[in-house]
Order: C-alpha cells, then structure tokens, then sequence
C-alpha cells in the first residue's frame, strides 16, 4: 500500500539554528512528493515539490528538501529557523495507483514549533 | 488561498440535519476536492471531481455526496449530520497533469463544522 510517514508529532528548534522535518514514504515507481504548511485557522500552503531532476528541490520562504531514493525519504530543512515558522507541516505523495487522476496521499503532519 | 473560497467558514449544526458545503473557484481548473482535517489523522480525501458531473469517491466517503455542475462549483453534502463528521473540511483544485506540471493542489481556507 501507498503511504507516507511523518515520524515526529512535533519539532522544536530554537530560533536561528537549522531544522529537520522528517517524511517517509512507500510509493511503487518514481514519486511525486510535496510539502505543505498550514498556519493556525488557514488552508493548506504549497511550499515545495520534487517531480524528477535534482534532489535538492528549493521552495518558499527559504525552505527546502532533500529527495534520498535509497531511503524513501523527502526531509524539509531550513538553515536557519524563525519563529514565524512556527505552523503545521505536511508531507505529501502522489497517489500512483490513481492512474491518471491527480490525488495525492498526506502524512498525519508535524508541528514545527521556533523558540525565540 | 487565492482564486479558492469556501461558505460557509464556520457552521454549527444538529445532529440529523442535512449540510451543503460549497467550494468556488476562479482558476479554471479541472480537479477538485474534499478532504477532511482531524488531529492525528492528516488530510483525508472524502470525494474528488475531475470534470463537470464526473466524481468519484475518497478513502472517507460515506456519509458523503457531491455535485459538481459548473467548472468552477464543487459542492460537498452530509445528507443526515453526525457527531463524527464534526471536522475542519479544506477543498482543493488542481489542474490537469501534463509533463511536470498540473501535480499541486492549491488549498482554501477551510469550513469548520460542528455537529451537536
């Protein structure tokens, strides 16, 4: 079965250092993957995804994401965190068993939390 | 959100009653969707349009109908509300996938309904 993972609920950084948001998936063939993020009481924001090409894709806000094929996994990453970071973030895959219908399959999400 | 909106944003209602939700967009885009926000569990898809009169069903559709008669109206109804449909409902579109491109989905804002 398709699925994707986010292994941590919650991710706490201090302002200014770097930050990891962990995702996993389970996708038979090549993925699409995609980060979002929603901040409190908004819709979801696309912030980045990875079609083909290289493996570092960059996104908004000085986000961006490393695409490991060995180890099925798509990590967000920041230099260096802000505050206003603070907010929900979802990882994301295409569903390849949708055949040409375009729907993706999100992780369960995980809570970014700056402190200044 | 821009070019997505969502009505009603808030609705409290009882248990029993029948709900229309209503998404409209602005994009011309051809696939729309319903999802549904609950802690611990993501985004769950609950149906999605992939052209006028054509739908079909999500992992979380029962309880669920929708219509879809113009391009830029997707309509999500509960027929008989429930306690368990109580939930922060995000529609989304997405255009055609061609190449790299057409994969993103673009979020609205959300309807927070409550059922009593």
């Amino acid at each position: 079965a398709q699925s994707v993972a986010q292994p941590e609920d919650q991710v706490n950084v201090a302002e200014g250092n770097p930050l990891t948001v962990k995702c996993t998936y389970s996708v038979s063939g090549n993925p699409y993957l995609f980060w979002y993020v929603q901040y409190p009481n908004r819709g979801l924001q696309f912030l980045l995804k990875y079609i083909t090409g290289d493996n570092l894709v960059k996104g908004s806000y000085g986000f961006e994401a490393e695409f490991n094929k060995s180890q099925t996994s798509f990590h967000l990453k920041k230099p260096s965190a802000l505050v206003s970071d603070s907010a929900l973030y979802f990882c994301a895959v295409r569903d390849r068993t949708a055949g040409g219908y375009n729907k993706l399959i999100f992780g369960a999400g995980t809570r970014l939390a700056v402190h200044p | 959100d821009a070019g997505i909106t969502q009505s009603p944003r808030h609705k409290v209602t009882e248990t029993g009653t029948p709900v229309t939700l209503r998404c409209h967009q602005t994009e011309n885009h051809r696939y729309m969707y319903w999802y549904r926000q609950d802690p611990g569990h993501g985004l769950r898809l609950i149906h999605y349009s992939y052209g006028v009169k054509d739908t079909d069903k999500g992992e979380v559709s029962d309880g669920y109908s929708v219509s879809r008669s113009k391009t830029e109206d997707f309509l999500l109804t509960l027929e008989s509300a429930t306690s368990s449909q109580t939930s922060v409902y995000f529609c989304a579109i997405s255009d055609a996938p061609t190449g790299t491109s057409g994969f993103v989905q673009y979020f609205g804002p959300g309807t927070r309904l409550t059922v009593t």
